[in-house]
């Protein structure tokens, strides 16, 4: 069984570092894209990026380039989202989630994490 | 980047009634690559439809899908109780996916 498994709720300050993770298992991790989105309180879905663990390739939403990173260790299947100085801003949930086919950039989502809700509050 | 807009913003109807939601793209969506997620409170979202028309693993067939270039429709034959909650689009035709702002479906 597919199953993305998500760290747990995070409450920092603003300027602080974060990192949050999404452990899979149940399939060939190396070989689907993975990626993150946004959810900001009460709104709508906001595309973060995604990585290729094969090889680590990774793009980017407009929104978030520059201001994120996202990263994978094949080792333990585990991808991942960080923050190097987070804003009040970033506040929101984060979901981690695969593509449905393996090997295949232009394809949705089919598995998600369950979410980490970020809270960036001096 | 395209931008979708969904529409309406909010839909009451009835359990029983039939739902139409729309979702237009700023610019043709290639190999109708339009995908429907369903997200209930709390919950993570789940993919519907995807492809424009092809309903993903377990979805009921009262859910379709159609529509091709910019614009799209998600039609929900028969309303259920279990499926008033929040829907988006998502185009993926592009190097950066992007999501439309969201449909409510609400009970009237």
């Amino acid at each position: 069984e597919v199953q993305l498994v998500q760290s747990g709720a995070e409450v920092k300050k603003p300027g602080e570092s974060l990192k949050i993770s999404c452990k899979t298992s149940g399939y060939d991790f190396t070989t689907y894209w993975i990626g993150w989105v946004r959810q900001m309180p009460g709104k709508g879905l906001e595309w973060v990026g995604i990585i290729y663990p094969g090889d680590s390739d990774a793009r980017y939403g407009p929104s978030f380039q520059g201001q994120v990173t996202i990263s994978a260790d094949r080792s333990i299947s585990t991808a991942y989202l960080q923050w190097s100085s987070l804003k009040a801003s970033d506040s929101a949930i984060y979901y981690c989630a695969r593509h449905n086919r393996g090997d295949a950039y232009n394809v949705p989502f089919d598995r998600w994490g369950q979410g980490t809700l970020v809270t960036v509050s001096s | 980047e395209i931008v979708l807009t969904q529409s309406p913003g909010t839909l009451s109807l009835s359990p029983g009634e039939r739902a139409t939601l729309s979702c237009r793209a700023s610019q043709t969506v290639y190999r109708m690559n339009l995908a429907w997620y369903q997200q209930k409170r709390g919950q993570a979202p789940r993919l519907l439809i995807y492809d424009a028309s092809i309903r993903a693993t377990d979805i009921p067939d009262r859910f379709s899908g159609s529509g091709s270039g910019t614009d799209f429709t998600l039609t929900i034959s028969r309303l259920e109780p279990e499926d008033f909650a929040l829907y988006f689009c998502q185009q993926y035709s592009t190097s950066r996916a992007t999501f439309g702002q969201g449909t409510r479906l609400e009970i009237k």
